[in-house]
């Protein structure tokens, strides 16, 4: 019964790559997000959904491309990999978008490029 | 812009001591603040909100006011325990207009507590 759930948990591979994280919410929430934590534990949002349309889209390299498929679907296709993309991402969820309504994560994705 | 502004850390405390986590925020209007808690090997978990000023959110032992004079959302504990150890955050979420939100994290605040 899990809530939001990322998959892969883990995911190392070289630069150069391609690779997508999926992310699917069963809380029936209109509004989905995209986090990015290094390793200082900095969190920064990179993308939102809301019912699958693209509400915040932060300064991200276009490598980054969000999908949501319908809404309790957004997934995270990152081209060409750097190293620098090593990080924990998060999605999260939430009722909708509006400054009242917190947000529910999920167990994170550890990526790592080599 | 908005930003969020959060105690250095780690913080380190014996068990029963106080806790104090200070945020200060800047914001053009009038966000709702959140404090979230991330134990170590999760995602984050809402722990406390206040949507407008002078509410004062509570949960766990944990509390924090909404204070827009001195634009701050200060995390308080009684008596922490060894289970409290994880890097707590600051948040807000603020309307930018156009149907466009703004959310702001703090930069985290690691907690550890020993007994």
């Amino acid at each position: 019964d899990t809530a939001v759930s990322q998959t892969p948990k883990y995911l190392v591979t070289q630069m150069g790559n391609d690779k997508s994280i999926k992310c699917e919410q069963n809380l029936g929430h209109d509004t989905m997000y995209w986090y990015k934590q290094d390793s200082k534990k900095f969190l920064k949002i990179m993308f939102s959904y809301n019912n699958k349309e693209l509400i915040i889209n932060e300064t991200v390299p276009n490598r980054f491309s969000p999908k949501s498929p319908d809404k309790a679907h957004l997934n995270l296709h990152i081209n060409s990999l750097e190293l620098g993309d090593s990080a924990v991402y998060f999605c999260a969820s939430s009722p909708r978008i509006a400054a009242s309504y917190e947000q529910y994560f999920g167990p994170g994705t550890r990526l790592t490029v080599t | 812009g908005n930003s969020v502004t959060q105690m250095e850390g780690p913080v380190t405390l014996s068990e029963e001591a106080f806790l104090t986590i200070n945020c200060t925020y800047t914001a053009t209007g009038y966000p709702s603040l959140f404090w979230y808690v991330q134990y170590p090997g999760e995602g984050l978990q809402l722990l406390l909100k206040a949507t407008k000023a002078d509410d004062k959110g509570s949960n766990k032992g944990f509390e924090a006011t909404y204070r827009k004079e001195t634009t701050s959302f200060h995390l308080e504990k009684g008596s922490v325990q060894v289970s409290d150890s994880a890097v707590y955050f600051c948040a807000l979420i603020i309307y930018s207009g156009a149907g466009s939100y703004q959310l702001t994290f703090g930069k985290g605040t690691k907690l550890s507590v020993i007994p």
